[in-house]
């Protein structure tokens, strides 16, 4: 089972670019890297996805290193509405059979 | 992303009840949903995988007896909390993965207080 390790929290200033680094030394050959945003008392958004390098999307940035056992979330520019937890979740198995297991997720405070 | 809508988004029980919550899928047929639990300040805990057709595949510590799911449809599937108690009160959210897809998209969860 791939765990993942983030921060506990994090603050940022607004304007600011954010890095948000997500561990996963077990990942499998064929797992994907999908990160999510949740705010309090909904269900979490998805952001971003990706398997190597690097993926751009109009919201963040997913930077995936050759060994794949991390991953960096970057989101630029932050603002106060991007104030919540972030949460990367590498998916193992296929269609069927799929172990998913959501680690503790990184807390995101954007000061004014 | 795929749309993914739950019902009720909160309901209020008395210890003992049942309580059913549905998960739809809104624009594209999901073979897999998840049910998922999440308690305050935590992170989500896999309940359940829900499979279209076929038997709900329970985490282990999860009692299958006391979290009914059925799948019976390509776009619906419901959680049913049998005899809850105080101690189920949560936030339940599902989840889907569509066919030729490896993206996790959630509904927007439901509050269950269970007094």
């Amino acid at each position: 089972l791939a765990k993942t390790t983030q921060p506990i929290s994090m603050d940022s200033y607004e304007g600011q670019e954010v890095n948000i680094t997500c561990s996963h030394n077990n990942i499998a050959t064929n797992d994907y890297i999908t990160w999510y945003q949740q705010f309090p008392s909904q269900g979490p958004r998805f952001i971003i996805q990706g398997y190597k390098t690097k993926v751009t999307n109009e919201v963040a940035s997913l930077f995936i290193p050759a060994d794949r056992k991390s991953s960096t979330l970057s989101l630029p520019r932050v603002s106060l509405s991007d104030t919540a937890v972030y949460y990367c979740l590498v998916a193992e198995g296929g269609a069927g059979s799929y172990q998913l297991t959501f680690g503790k997720g990184t807390k995101l405070s954007v000061i004014p | 992303g795929a749309v993914v809508s739950q019902h009720p988004s909160w309901v209020i029980c008395k210890s003992g009840t049942s309580v059913k919550i549905e998960c739809r899928s809104l624009d594209f047929q999901a073979t897999t949903m998840f049910w998922y639990r999440q308690f305050p300040k935590q992170s989500l805990m896999l309940m359940a995988t829900s499979n279209e057709g076929s038997k709900a595949t329970y985490e282990q510590g999860v009692e299958k007896d006391k979290f009914l799911i059925n799948h019976a449809s390509l776009t619906l599937s419901t959680l049913t909390v049998t005899s809850a108690h105080p101690e189920d009160s949560s936030f339940y959210i599902c989840s889907e993965i569509g066919t030729g897809t490896d993206t996790q998209y959630f509904g927007p969860g439901t509050r269950l207080t269970v007094l």
